[in-house]
């Protein structure tokens, strides 16, 4: 039984359109990211939701738009996509202070031709 | 201005050898150092932790040292094994926030 799963597994796409990624996490934990991975490998974190509520919100452009519905749940809907979103974006989640160990999806590989 | 770095992309160690694997941090504030180790086309999965007030946390074959005033870390995997071949990500945590990442070391561990 998967603890963090994020649908879908690839996404290939032109720019100017809008997709979205989903997440879910079935360990209880009160906080969710959204992290993307670039071309250079670095993981970079773009939100932090702690129980529905936004707490981090990294320099990312509003055309990403999280959203948690419940805190088992952070989906990340983007509009207008252009190449350079071309990545792949991992969701993760954690018990909020701590080592701050996160639990990590698989990750969303998303192509933007 | 990345404030975690890990310098080499690569290594390759023979089977049974020691693989140490380096990082290097800037901020004095991290309170928790983590490395993740990911396999193709899966999530980063958590392998072990240092808090900032250790020198050394030891679990298995893994092993990782911090040296506070060089503001470095590393992983030892002792003996290195085939099964370990995989991406190690070292991560430091900023006091009740986000785990910053470096970009990565690929390790081969050949038979």
């Amino acid at each position: 039984d998967t603890a963090v799963s994020q649908t879908p597994k690839y996404l290939v796409t032109q720019m100017g359109n809008d997709k979205s990624i989903k997440c879910e996490q079935n360990l209880g934990h009160d906080t969710m990211y959204w992290y993307k991975q670039d071309s250079k490998k670095f993981l970079k974190i773009m939100f932090s939701y702690n129980n529905k509520e936004l707490i981090i919100n990294e320099t990312v452009p509003n055309r990403f738009s999280p959203k948690s519905p419940d805190k088992a749940h952070l989906n990340l809907h983007i509009n207008s996509l252009e190449l350079g979103d071309s990545a792949v974006y991992f969701c993760a989640s954690s018990q909020r202070g701590g080592t701050g160990e996160l639990f990590f999806g698989e990750g969303s590989r998303l192509t933007v031709l | 201005d990345q404030q975690v770095k890990q310098n080499s992309p690569s290594l390759s160690v023979q089977e049974g050898r020691i693989s140490i694997l380096n990082c290097d941090y800037t901020n004095s504030m991290f309170d928790y150092f983590l490395w993740y180790k990911k396999y193709p086309a899966e999530g980063p999965t958590f392998l072990i932790s240092i808090s900032s007030i250790k020198d050394k946390n030891e679990d298995g074959r893994f092993t990782v040292f911090l040296n506070k005033s060089a503001k470095h870390l590393s992983l030892h995997i002792v003996p290195s094994q085939p099964g370990d071949s995989a991406v190690y990500f070292c991560a430091a945590k900023v006091p009740g926030g986000k785990l910053i990442f470096g970009q990565g070391t690929e390790l081969s561990v050949k038979p």
